[in-house]
């Protein structure tokens, strides 16, 4: 059974630009949230999707947002890119979000370096 | 405002001593709590969890004990090996989901991590 897999592993994007970031959750699993990571403010909450629809947001600027397809796919697009913006994302999948007591799948990661 | 706090960067043990990771919670809502660990370059992965009706919960030699009243929890490793040196995280979902929505469970809040050096 393939795992949650991210695209790319690594980017590198200059201030100003946009970016969109790709996780392919496990086979069956229609939710599926995003992290950030960074060293001063550990693992963040980005949002949730399941079926379609965001389901739960954190508290991030609107220059974050996501989109989720029809076969569970989703996509997160960070606009107008800050320095501060420069973490390693991750992308957690499960069947309904509501499992979460079992714990999540992580991939391995995005990581954004913003110059 | 942070409700789950691991408030000690790292730990250093000996191989085959016990190691002991602590975190610390704010918000008595939480009725879950999780142990995720990290190695560089790659993604979390779910270690234990308990529940709060529960005190304790064992899965070979990591343990994990609640104290409700004080609002902590602690990772008991035994005995610690080389390969267990990681990041550890702590995490509790929850979350209020947006109007309409059931998920509050989607959402986990993480501590900022206890590096754990186990050396040989």
């Amino acid at each position: 059974k393939a795992g949650v897999t991210q695209t790319p592993r690594y980017l590198i994007k200059t201030r100003g630009q946009q970016v969109t970031l790709s996780c392919s959750p496990i086979s069956g699993h229609r939710s599926v949230s995003w992290y950030q990571q960074t060293p001063g403010q550990g693992l963040q909450f980005l949002f949730e999707y399941f079926s379609e629809t965001q389901r739960n947001k954190g508290n991030f600027p609107g220059r974050f947002s996501g989109r989720q397809f029809s076969n569970s796919r989703s996509e997160m697009n960070v606009s107008t890119l800050e320095l501060g913006d420069s973490a390693l994302y991750l992308c957690a999948s499960s069947s309904t979000g509501q499992d979460v007591n079992y714990g999540y799948t992580f991939g391995s990661g995005t990581r954004l370096t913003v110059v | 405002d942070q409700q789950v706090k691991q408030n000690s960067p790292s730990l250093s043990v000996q191989e085959g001593r016990i190691s002991i990771l602590n975190c610390d919670y704010t918000n008595s809502m939480f009725d879950y709590f999780l142990w995720y660990k990290k190695y560089p370059a790659e993604g979390p992965t779910f270690l234990i969890s308990i529940s709060s009706i529960k005190d304790k919960n064992e899965d070979g030699r990591f343990t994990v004990f609640l104290n409700k009243s004080a609002k902590h929890l602690s990772l008991h490793i035994v005995p610690s090996q080389p390969g267990d040196s990681a990041v550890y995280f702590c995490a509790a979902p929850g979350g209020r989901p947006l109007k309409g929505h059931t998920g509050a469970n989607s959402k986990l809040t993480f501590g900022k991590g206890i590096t754990l050096s186990v050396r040989p």
